[in-house]
């Protein structure tokens, strides 16, 4: 199974909700990660969790909060969006160690804020 | 700083070879990558290459790595309509867990 499964694939939020965006895998990979990417352009990292800590944030305005609950989730929780933090959201994974290298993603979640 | 270049569009007449080239500048990248990218969907890793390999050949596909020219490119052979997405440029250092991309080639495939 080299699957890693996003929730929801659709998500339109208004500016003062509160919503998340859930992530999950089942390959045994100790790293996680969030990337945001706007239309046309490529994938930009957001925040990397390794063994459930994070361990990089790329400096992402607060409104971002990610989650990881235990090592096979991933959430990233938003309050306070602006319009410009639409876009599709991507989750990855990939086994610490010698195969760190292989990253693994998700279909996504395209949020629309309004 | 850390850049990879690659050009916006390619057309290809079904059946050809299509080559995407890239460009990237920092010496240290131990990790060379090429993601797939169908509309509406994440991307899919197509295939790697470490810094001291020139080549990998994976069926229809083809890596060549110039390190001294900092250069990447991939080769699809025979190619075909469910080649067409966006192709994406990689790299990383070693045990980083940061993956630097370029900007996307967007493969198109002509009858």
């Amino acid at each position: 199974d080299t699957e890693v499964t996003q929730t929801p694939k659709h998500l339109v939020m208004g500016m003062t909700n509160k919503k998340s965006l859930k992530c999950e895998q089942h390959m045994g990979h100790r790293a996680m990660y969030w990337y945001k990417q706007k239309a046309k352009k490529p994938p930009e990292l957001m925040f990397v969790y390794s063994y459930e800590k994070l361990s990089i944030n790329e400096s992402v305005p607060s409104r971002f909060s990610p989650e990881c609950p235990n090592s096979s989730l991933l959430n990233l929780h938003l309050h306070a969006l602006q319009p410009e933090d639409s876009a599709l959201y991507l989750c990855a994974s990939s086994q610490e160690g010698a195969k760190d290298y292989e990253q693994y993603f998700g279909p996504g979640t395209r949020l629309t804020v309004t | 700083g850390e850049d990879v270049e690659q050009s916006l569009f390619l057309s290809v007449r079904e059946g050809d070879s299509s080559v995407i080239n890239c460009t990237y500048t920092d010496s240290s990248s131990t990790y060379l990558y090429w993601y797939k990218q169908e509309p509406g969907a994440g991307l899919q890793l197509l295939t790697y290459i470490f810094s001291n390999m020139d080549m990998k050949q994976d069926q229809r596909l083809t890596v060549l790595l110039n390190k001294k020219d900092k250069h990447l490119s991939l080769r699809i052979a025979d190619t075909q309509t469910g080649d067409s997405a966006i192709y994406f440029c990689a790299e990383s250092r070693s045990s980083a867990s940061k993956i630097i991309f370029g900007s996307g080639t967007r493969l198109s495939i002509r009858p």
